[in-house]
């Protein structure tokens, strides 16, 4: 029973144009969401996180938006940079642990 | 050490042979946790420990899996009599206790095990 889904699988953008990640998720008592970069043969590294009393939070390039009534949340990247190519992965919590999707992998064309 | 250390970094092995994964966690944290990505899937969530106690292994896939954790640091994932449907990169983060709405749970490289 997957609680966080990410439907697109891959994402290709030309360099300097934005991003855009998209991740549905079923368990309203989720508080926290977050997005975490992977890039092959490395551990995922976090990249940024907003509460679910929020709707939206900015860090550099990376802005992550939450609409709590549609259970959606959605990173954007501007502009995306080549060193962005990645596996992007959504999560999720309530307590203790995450919950993730099944990542987005994002390719940037120069 | 600086960040979560997991060995060995790759493993290959036959269908039907006990393996053994090792996690050193970053000094301090109390949390650890175990997560598995199949070819394709996402991370899968296997189990958690605070402290030596695990008191969520709902993520297991069958009795072939266990865990342990000791004096708070390392921990061990073990698969007995391993099969095909095993192989995946096997993920271990730590965290503080309250770290992880916060972004501050910390993996390691992984594991990657391939059964023959």
């Amino acid at each position: 029973d997957q609680q966080v889904k990410q439907n697109s699988p891959s994402l290709s953008v030309q360099e300097g144009r934005i991003s855009i990640l998209n991740c549905d998720y079923t368990n309203s008592m989720f508080d926290y969401f977050l997005w975490y970069k992977k890039y092959p043969a490395e551990g995922p590294t976090f990249l940024i996180s907003i509460s679910s009393i929020k709707d939206k939070n900015e860090d550099g390039r990376f802005t992550v938006f939450l609409n709590k009534s549609a259970k959606h949340l959605s990173l954007h990247i501007v502009p995306s940079q080549p060193g962005d190519s990645a596996v992007y992965f959504c999560a999720a919590t309530d307590d203790y642990k995450l919950s993730f999707g099944a990542g987005t992998t994002v390719t940037v064309r120069a | 050490g600086a960040g979560v250390s997991q060995s060995p970094s790759n493993k290959v092995t036959e269908k039907g042979k006990d393996v053994e994964l090792r996690c050193d966690p970053i000094s301090g944290h109390t949390a650890l946790y175990w997560y598995r990505q199949s070819l394709g899937q996402g991370l899968e969530f296997l189990i958690y420990f605070q402290g030596n106690s695990a008191p969520d292994k709902s993520g297991l896939p069958s009795d072939r899996f266990s865990a342990e954790r000791t004096g708070g640091s390392v921990s061990t994932l073990t698969i007995q009599r391993t099969q095909q449907e095993d192989s995946a990169v096997y993920l271990c983060a730590s965290s503080s206790r309250t770290g992880v709405r916060t972004g501050e749970l910390f993996f390691g490289e992984g594991s990657r095990l391939t059964v023959l």
